[in-house]
């Protein structure tokens, strides 16, 4: 079955504190897409990386890094030295091919990250 | 290059109307996707279109429909509107599909209120 668990319902962090957002996913394609959004107050959801099943390469983009790992299934997401401004909800997704042929593209619960001043 | 837009940004509507809500893509993106974000069930997806035809459908009841135009953009409607209908409704464009992996781009969302 498609799914995406994201364990962490909400999560606070003193700013400048490191904070890890998990995200677990189940499929049974060997070719499949994950993605990070970001969604702040405002509604709007943000894209922030996609990830295809065949690089497992991880990722840094300033103070964002991602782990991609296919032995557990995981691709969690790690902000460095955490920002006011990153108070958001981070959505974790996952697209791949159903067993009715189509292509899904569904969504984890979201994780939302407080960063206090 | 312009992202999605959506409009109405709000809308406030009682039972049993109906509501039509409108996207725009990114120029260039054939593929749009609507979804439906509340409190309770999250972020689920209502239905893709892609050159006019509807691709993928989620689990929703035949009150919501949809359709696209030649010009890629889209509309959403919901017939005889109940009060578990409010909610957020994001649209997304993508390239070609959403659902075979290509990155969709959200606009700001439609915040429908049913009273």
């Amino acid at each position: 079955a498609q799914k995406v668990t994201q364990a962490q319902t909400e999560i606070s962090v003193v700013e400048k504190e490191d904070v890890t957002l998990d995200c677990v996913y189940e499929t049974r394609d060997t070719t499949y897409y994950l993605f990070w959004y970001k969604q702040p107050p405002s509604g709007e959801l943000v894209f922030l990386i996609r990830r295809n099943s065949f690089d497992e390469q991880n990722e840094i983009s300033g103070r964002y890094s991602w782990n991609f790992q296919k032995s557990t299934s995981s691709f969690n997401f790690t902000i460095t030295a955490s920002q006011v401004v990153d108070s958001a909800v981070y959505f974790c997704a996952l697209s791949d091919l159903t067993t009715s042929g189509t292509y899904k593209y569904i969504f984890g619960t979201g994780t939302r990250l407080k960063v206090l001043a | 290059k312009a992202g999605v837009t959506q409009t109405p940004r709000y809308l406030i509507k009682t039972r049993g109307q109906q509501v039509t809500l409108s996207c725009s893509p990114i120029s260039g993106h054939r593929s749009v996707s609507w979804y439906q974000q509340t409190p309770g069930q999250g972020l689920q997806f209502l239905f893709e279109y892609f050159s006019e035809t509807q691709r993928n459908k989620g689990n929703f009841p035949g009150r919501f429909s949809g359709r696209q135009f030649s010009n890629s953009r889209s509309e959403m409607n919901v017939s005889t509107l109940e009060l578990g209908d409010s909610a957020l409704y994001l649209c997304a464009s993508s390239l070609v599909s959403g659902g075979a992996g290509d990155t969709q781009y959200f606009g700001p969302g439609t915040r429908l209120t049913v009273l």
